[in-house]
């Protein structure tokens, strides 16, 4: 596509309620990340995946917190019985692998936990 | 753990005038992103700097990176309008964990007329 498409733009749900956010990936893009966004906290790293390795976890907050990605493009990041400390934008960026390039963002959900 | 350092975090100034926003980092890193961001809005890229003095220009902004000193500095020329936005720098790690990045909390720029 022409650029990282992330759905739903605005989510609203809540506290206890499981939310799933949905990135897709510029096409060709090996690299694929997950950030958030929160007037406290500023940008935060959350998940890394680089083709067919293991991805890199180490930035979600909890357990509550899972991400997958299939087949190498689309991902989904997966929030289990949201709390109201999870409202933020999430950010979903993709890059044609890693050597420094640029990575493109997504427009970003909105998610606000009620 | 990787600190990123901004400032200021908001600059007001006139159209027509220069100014630097400054980026400080903690620990070694040989890779430096600049973004933009307009309200609403998600991060453009703007600069990608890879190197010990990389410089790069595009239109009135241009990035600039010193490793040795840990820092990287976004200069600003005749400022216009179109410029007001949240700017970040963004650092990678050396080594393995390159591609996790550490944003700065952003510097709010506001040109007036």
């Amino acid at each position: 596509g022409a650029g990282v498409s992330q759905s739903p733009s605005n989510k609203v749900t809540e506290k206890g309620k499981d939310v799933e956010l949905r990135c897709d990936p510029i096409s060709g893009h090996t690299a694929l990340y997950w950030y958030r966004q929160s007037l406290g906290q500023g940008l935060e790293f959350l998940i890394y995946f680089q083709g067919n390795s293991a991805p890199d976890k180490s930035g979600l907050p909890s357990d509550r917190f899972s991400a997958e990605r299939t087949g190498g493009s689309v991902s989904t990041l997966t929030i289990q019985r949201t709390q109201q400390e999870d409202s933020a934008v999430y950010l979903c960026a993709s890059s044609l692998g890693w050597g420094g390039g640029k990575l493109f963002f997504g427009s970003g959900t909105q998610l606000s936990v009620l | 753990e990787l600190k990123v350092e901004q400032n200021p975090l908001f600059l007001s100034m006139q159209e027509g005038k220069n100014y630097t926003i400054y980026c400080n980092y903690s620990t070694t890193s040989d890779r430096l992103y600049w973004y933009r961001q307009d309200p609403g809005k998600s991060l453009e890229s703007l600069f990608v700097l890879l190197s010990n003095g990389a410089v790069k220009q595009e239109g009135r902004l241009m990035a600039s990176l010193d490793t040795k000193a840990r820092l990287s500095t976004l200069h600003i020329t005749a400022a216009v309008h179109d410029l007001s936005a949240t700017y970040f720098c963004a650092v990678g790690p050396s080594g393995g964990s390159n591609y996790k990045l550490t944003f700065g909390k952003g510097t709010l720029l506001t040109v007036n007329p």
